[in-house]
């Protein structure tokens, strides 16, 4: 399967407990993306990222979350002392080299619940 | 400023009709304006996109209209099938689809 692939697809954890989301990106791709929806609600964009740097993280809240894209390996997005707010499904996103046409290619997300 | 504004909420349609949702953006800067479809526990994938330089672009069922004067693009959806019921994002980017911000989506119903 060449597609984003997220893991886990759902993730369940207690109040103050971390949790940590992994995405690799299509083959090829060195754009990753990470997007948060809430329920019925529309994605809001959290951070952009290249291999070992991060682009953009205009949209991550400034407490308890933090991204990363190593050299090696998958992109995680990790969310410390979990609170019942953050039970979203979080989605990633990449794109090749360049942005490619503009195009975002998703992943089928990480359901998170907070107890 | 980077802001995109989606009506309606959500919408049912019987199958056949025409339904319609509007985006409104404030960016000049944007360049890139996709269309996304999402079903149910699935991440949304790309179903149409148009770029500021054409008013208005087909692909099969779908159309893209773009008034770049308004700053508004809005999508139709002909011929609708109850297959198409899924959620709708607009969206925009700048610089080749850069950090995309996506309107809050429309709930499409479409009756058998």
């Amino acid at each position: 399967n060449a597609g984003v692939m997220q893991n886990p697809r759902h993730l369940v954890r207690r109040r103050g407990q971390e949790a940590r989301l992994r995405c690799s990106p299509m083959k090829g791709h060195s754009h990753v993306y990470w997007y948060r929806q809430l329920p019925e609600e529309g994605l809001k964009f959290m951070v952009y990222l290249q291999k070992e740097n991060i682009i953009d993280e205009s949209g991550m809240p400034k407490e308890r979350f933090s991204a990363e894209f190593p050299k090696e390996g998958p992109s995680i997005l990790r969310i410390q002392q979990v609170v019942r707010g953050d039970s979203a499904a979080y989605f990633c996103a990449s794109s090749p080299p360049g942005g490619g046409t503009g195009e975002l290619f998703f992943g089928e997300g990480s359901r998170l619940t907070v107890l | 400023q980077q802001q995109v504004k989606q009506s309606p909420q959500s919408l049912i349609v019987q199958k056949g009709g025409i339904p319609i949702i509007n985006c409104a953006y404030e960016n000049t800067a944007f360049d890139y304006f996709p269309w996304y479809q999402q079903f149910p526990g699935k991440g949304p994938a790309l179903l149409i996109a148009i770029r500021p330089d054409v008013s208005e672009k087909k692909e099969g069922r779908f159309t893209i209209s773009f008034n770049k004067s308004a700053k508004q693009f809005s999508l139709h959806i002909m011929d609708s099938q109850p297959g198409d019921s899924a959620t709708y994002f607009c969206a925009a980017s700048k610089n080749g689809g850069f950090k995309t911000i996506f309107g809050a989506g429309t709930r499409l119903f479409v009756k058998a």
